[in-house]
């Protein structure tokens, strides 16, 4: 399995909702990513889990929580959004936080109304 | 942290021709460039990388160089075809401790092949 796979693959919750983004990888990958991108922009770093451990957070607002039950699992739970947070929510992963080579998740296309 | 700049943002070309797209990076450290090509609506995929021991790259109609002296690298296509219409985006990233697991990333050249 070559894959990083992302579900729901679109989502549209109010701003009051609770949902989570579920990634999953079965490459034996250490390293995994959340990255937000909007329309025409790069992806935008947001968390790094390292070893199931989170190693990176970029300043996200706590709206946004990960969680990595294991190390093929990674979650996004969301909660109070605003609509400027709609978006692409790409996972990734790597053989480690060190090794570089990126591979995406198809990601969830979310709409906050 | 690290700085990257990508040139131009939109590229026109004729099926057939070369497309050229340039990008820079400021941090001394970064050692890896990978080229990222995204389809409309569809996930960024790795299309060639280098790394900063190696000067040239190259896949079949695909070629990376890299310049280490000056701080860049660029991404040829040769013999555009149709397909090749995407979203193009660099980046550059370090094994550096302040920086590990962070890839920065270019501002994207949309690139259009007319057939």
């Amino acid at each position: 399995d070559t894959e990083v796979t992302q579900t729901p693959k679109h989502l549209v919750m109010g701003m009051t909702n609770k949902k989570s983004l579920k990634c999953e990888q079965h490459m034996g990958h250490r390293a995994m990513y959340w990255y937000k991108q909007k329309a025409k922009k790069p992806p935008e770093l947001m968390f790094v889990y390292s070893y199931e451990k989170l190693s990176i957070n970029e300043s996200v607002p706590s709206r946004f929580s990960p969680e990595c039950p294991n190390s093929s699992l990674l979650n996004l739970h969301l909660h109070a959004l605003q609509p400027e947070d709609s978006a692409l929510y790409l996972c990734a992963s790597s053989l480690n936080s060190g090794a570089n080579v990126l591979t995406f998740g198809a990601g969830s296309r979310l709409t906050v109304l | 942290g690290e700085n990257v700049e990508q040139h131009p943002s939109t590229l026109s070309v004729q099926e057939g021709d070369s497309a050229v797209i340039k990008c820079t990076y400021s941090d001394s450290a970064s050692n890896y460039f990978p080229w990222y090509k995204q389809e409309l609506g569809k996930r960024p995929q790795l299309i060639i990388d280098i790394r900063s021991n190696v000067g040239e790259k190259k896949d079949q109609r695909i070629a990376v160089t890299l310049n280490k002296t000056a701080k860049h690298f660029s991404l040829h296509i040769t013999e555009t075809q149709p397909e090749d219409s995407a979203v193009y985006f660099c980046a550059a990233s370090s094994a550096r401790g302040s920086t590990l697991g962070r890839l920065y990333f270019g501002r994207g050249t949309q690139l259009t092949v007319w057939p």
